[in-house]
């Protein structure tokens, strides 16, 4: 099955700063990459995802990219708010079986203002 | 927010307890699902069921048992637990499979002692 690997499991940043989180799979066949976002005590809720057709999506400060080759994706979150503060994670989900869905660990993000 | 709605939103259960977790999402999907949310570790996907018919079982145990008596409601039954089991118990629902974005609902915290 697939194995999503996510890094830093925390990451600390000054706000206006940019953050980057990373994300490797080990399943060449997935096709499909979102993001979600936690807040603390609040339920996930997507915020960005990608499908293996394109190498790059944005959406005001946040974009995501996708390396096929590498077998990797990162989200890119630019001029950071304290509002960012959160758990995010990354998912991937292969072509093969839609009802697999593997997310990654998470990462929490502190923004400092 | 309301959306997806679970209760209850605590549960305090022994092991040789009986318990059902409900899920009911006003969305109008077609797909639903249950996760397992745990300390330092991955949401895990447990169940999905599309049209009402389950569709995967990620290798979970017997103790729990899953029931979606139509496209809205979503059940999770609950017996002889064991402590291990205790997490966040998120309930989702998308339309179509997981590649499309699933709205989780806020959750229910389960202690099992």
């Amino acid at each position: 099955g697939e194995n999503v690997e996510q890094h830093p499991s925390t990451l600390s940043v000054q706000e206006g700063d940019s953050a980057v989180i990373k994300c490797t799979y080990s399943d060449s066949a997935s096709n499909y990459f979102p993001w979600y976002k936690q807040e603390l005590g609040k339920r996930p809720q997507l915020i960005i995802d990608i499908r293996s057709n394109v190498g790059e999506k944005k959406d005001q400060r946040i974009a995501v990219t996708l390396n096929k080759t590498a077998k990797h994706f990162s989200l890119h979150i630019t001029e950071t708010q304290p509002e960012d503060s959160a758990v995010y994670f990354c998912a991937a989900t292969p072509k093969y079986n839609f009802n697999k869905f593997y997310f990654g660990s998470g990462t929490k993000l502190n923004v400092k203002p | 927010e309301t959306g997806v709605t679970q209760t209850p939103r605590h549960l305090v259960m022994g092991m040789t307890n009986k318990k059902s977790l409900k899920c009911e999402q006003h969305l109008g999907h077609n797909a639903m699902y249950w996760y397992k949310q745990s300390a330092k570790k991955p949401l895990e996907l447990m169940f999905v069921y599309n049209f009402k018919e389950q569709t995967e079982n990620n290798s979970v145990p017997s103790r729990f048992s899953p029931e979606c008596p139509n496209s809205s409601h979503l059940f999770l039954h609950l017996h002889t637990l064991q402590p291990e089991d205790s997490a966040l118990y998120l309930c989702a629902s998308s339309q179509g499979g997981p590649q499309e974005t699933q709205y989780f609902g806020p959750g229910t915290r389960l202690l099992v002692l």
